[in-house]
């Protein structure tokens, strides 16, 4: 099975960083997501990391460490839409399910 | 528009009733998956198909019962429904069982 942890809640200004940690226990491990989730709406992939190291995908990168259990997602000049919640999650290398952290919601303020 | 397409978008209903929801998949898009969303709960994985067949399952009461069909859209039967079966209801699909997931709108359910 999969233990996936998360912070619950980050809070941030317009233009900033901020970096949202994830840490895992897993059974089987064949790639960690990061999905963004709008409230009420459906969850929108953002960044795949399967090998460590980091993955940069414009103002968003993502990045993994296979031997620590641990990734982060690395959110750069921070906009109002970015308010959101950010969902880890773990594939699982038999049946290569996702599945999911509780998410942390980001509240980004003027 | 992802191209993954769950009916209905609202479901109201009484508790013990029935209800299906239905999940069109991405064209191409072999592998589905099921998840339920509680306002006090992450995604909760419920089970997945993958070219008609079950290939997974997770924490899915004995009262929800799926399929996938030869056209490869699935169906996600609630039966004897209770309060706490009121939920967003996710479809995700994608092109195997290695590839990354693209989610449906989701069925909001309230039972009541």
């Amino acid at each position: 099975g999969q233990n996936i942890d998360q912070p619950t809640e980050m809070t941030a200004t317009e233009g900033a960083i901020v970096q949202i940690n994830c840490t895992y226990q897993t059974s089987g491990f064949n790639g960690l997501f990061w999905y963004q989730q709008h409230a009420g709406e459906a969850p929108t992939f953002l960044s795949y990391n399967v090998l460590d190291g980091l993955e940069e995908k414009g103002r968003f990168s993502s990045f993994l460490s296979r031997s620590k259990g641990y990734s982060y997602l690395l959110l750069k000049e921070l906009q109002m839409k970015d308010s959101a919640s950010y969902l880890c999650a773990v594939r699982d290398y038999d049946d290569y399910k996702l599945s999911f952290g509780a998410g942390t919601t980001v509240t980004v303020r003027a | 528009d992802s191209g993954v397409t769950q009916t209905p978008k609202h479901l109201i209903t009484a508790t013990g009733q029935r209800v299906t929801l239905r999940c069109s998949p991405r064209s191409g898009d072999l592998s589905v998956y099921w998840y339920q969303q509680s306002l006090d709960q992450g995604l909760q994985f419920l089970i997945q198909y993958y070219n008609g067949e079950e290939r997974a399952k997770g924490n899915i009461l004995e009262r929800f019962s799926a399929q996938q069909f030869p056209d490869l859209h699935s169906e996600l039967n609630l039966s004897s429904l209770e309060l706490g079966d009121s939920a967003l209801y996710f479809c995700a699909s994608s092109v195997e069982q290695e590839g990354g997931y693209t989610f449906g709108s989701g069925t909001r359910l309230t039972v009541v």
